[in-house]
């Protein structure tokens, strides 16, 4: 059981845009500014696309936006493209001892 | 650019353990963690635990307490991830990847995956 929850299924059409949301707790994305999001597509592994809630690292189209609010963390895509068919997960560091919390993921379809 | 590279693909018995290597080209382990997530089949991510190297000590999810080990060699920037008393539940992609940001917790470079599969 994942400890971020995240919606595990979405889809929007092309040129659309859409928000994929993540809740946590006081404990982990409500306490701290550490949020990050990756991009997985099939048979790949994981990309960063955002990290400390809203920064996108060298080369991440400005399509992807982050944001949070209280304990709720959110990635934004904009003009939704064909490629960004994939899964989306997000993470958040965590107080205590375990440093890291992923959520369960969004599988996006884009149509 | 730094590149990790990890071993190859395991199958294990039940109940034996399973060392996955992560070795990092064109770069050092200075600065940096070296964090460690499975996946398993149609699943999501999964963290398992990081070492800093400069620090040594390393965290682990309580998940797996007491049933993993995560070690780095600096002078071969090499890390190393070892899971004991295998279940067929810990069939997974596991990933290496570097870890940094103020607190380390998010993971900017990723390893390709090591396949380990649990049959008996």
């Amino acid at each position: 059981q994942s400890a971020l929850t995240q919606p595990a299924s979405m889809s929007g059409s092309l040129g659309q845009s859409i928000t994929v949301s993540c809740t946590g707790t006081s404990n982990d994305i409500g306490a701290y500014n550490y949020v990050s999001w990756y991009q997985q597509q099939p048979g790949t592994a994981p990309k960063l696309l955002i990290y400390d809630v809203m920064n996108r690292p060298s080369g991440v189209s400005h399509r992807f936006s982050g944001s949070k609010s209280g304990n709720t963390a959110s990635l934004t895509i904009s003009g939704l493209q064909a490629e960004d068919e994939a899964s989306y997960f997000c993470s958040s560091y965590m107080r205590g001892n375990t440093f890291v919390v992923f959520g369960g993921g969004t599988n996006l379809t884009v149509l | 650019q730094v590149q990790l590279l990890q071993s190859g693909a395991e199958v294990k018995k039940p109940g034996s353990s399973v060392k996955v290597s992560c070795k990092a080209f064109g770069g050092t382990f200075a600065d940096y963690g070296i964090g460690w997530v499975r996946q398993a089949p149609g699943q999501g991510l999964e963290w398992m635990g990081l070492i800093i190297p400069v620090l040594g000590t390393p965290n682990y999810a309580q998940f797996f307490h007491g049933r993993i080990s995560i070690t780095a060699d600096e002078s071969t920037n090499t890390a190393y991830m070892e899971l004991d008393s295998l279940t067929f539940e810990d069939t997974a992609i596991y990933y290496c990847a570097r870890v940094t940001g103020t607190l380390y917790y998010y993971m900017d470079i990723w390893g390709k995956g090591t396949t380990v599969i649990v049959s008996s």
